[in-house]
């Protein structure tokens, strides 16, 4: 079936360490999103990316970090520099970024916490 | 940017039809209305998406009023398993490279047996 895929579903971080979650789609989509969602509110974008070997700050992208190396594949470090971390975090493909009438669709999201 | 506008809360009876309403009174006129919902702890699902005209598929209807400041999402006979946070949101284009999705707190909807 084709989706999007994060994982893991859990992840737990001491203080001071990076952390990567990963973030894979079959759809053959261009364009990636990673969103930040905490408790009761909606969904804040970290960085996008078009296309393979580019990507873009959104709106919250400090003490995150992200690759896109291929175009199935856009994994998201969680650096130490991010000071309040602990979130549910949602990956999202669509066909491309721009042209209002494609929908984003989003995995199931991995829960970072810090221990 | 186009914001939207949803009452917190609705309950709905099993079996019955659910009309989730959403304001969009400052929606420019090339933005799509999107419909999205999201049960605990997964992502969120996509639903449904209009322009002008009402949009139907397996899931809902989309019906948008003709000035398009406003839309209502339906699902026909609502399940116990429709039980989750809706949420309406505009498309926005951006002098950047891509098109905003703006997620509001959405409408919680609780199916009741």
């Amino acid at each position: 079936d084709g989706g999007i895929t994060q994982s893991p579903k859990y992840l737990f971080r001491k203080e001071g360490q990076n952390v990567t979650l990963s973030c894979e789609q079959n759809l053959n989509h261009d364009a990636m999103y990673w969103y930040r969602q905490d408790p009761g509110q909606g969904l804040r974008l970290i960085y996008y990316s078009q296309i393979v070997n580019d990507f873009q700050k959104g709106d919250i992208a400090e003490g995150y970090s992200v690759s896109r190396e291929k175009k199935e594949s856009f994994p998201l470090t969680v650096t130490s520099a991010q000071k309040n971390p602990t979130a549910f975090y949602l990956c999202a493909s669509s066909i491309s970024s721009r042209g209002s009438n494609q929908p984003q669709h989003f995995g199931d999201g991995t829960r970072l916490s810090i221990l | 940017d186009a914001k939207t506008t949803q009452p917190t809360s609705m309950d709905c009876a099993e079996g019955r039809a659910a009309n989730l309403p959403c304001n969009h009174s400052t929606i420019s006129g090339n933005e799509y209305v999107y419909w999205y919902r999201q049960i605990h702890s997964q992502g969120p699902q996509y639903i449904i998406h209009g322009l002008k005209n009402n949009e139907t598929n397996e899931m809902a209807s989309l019906i948008i009023t003709e000035d398009r400041k406003s839309s209502t999402l339906i699902l026909p006979h609502a399940t116990l398993r429709d039980t989750a946070v809706y949420y309406c949101i505009v498309r926005v284009p951006m002098k950047t490279s891509y098109d905003k999705v703006i997620f509001g707190p959405g409408t919680s909807l609780s199916v009741i047996p």
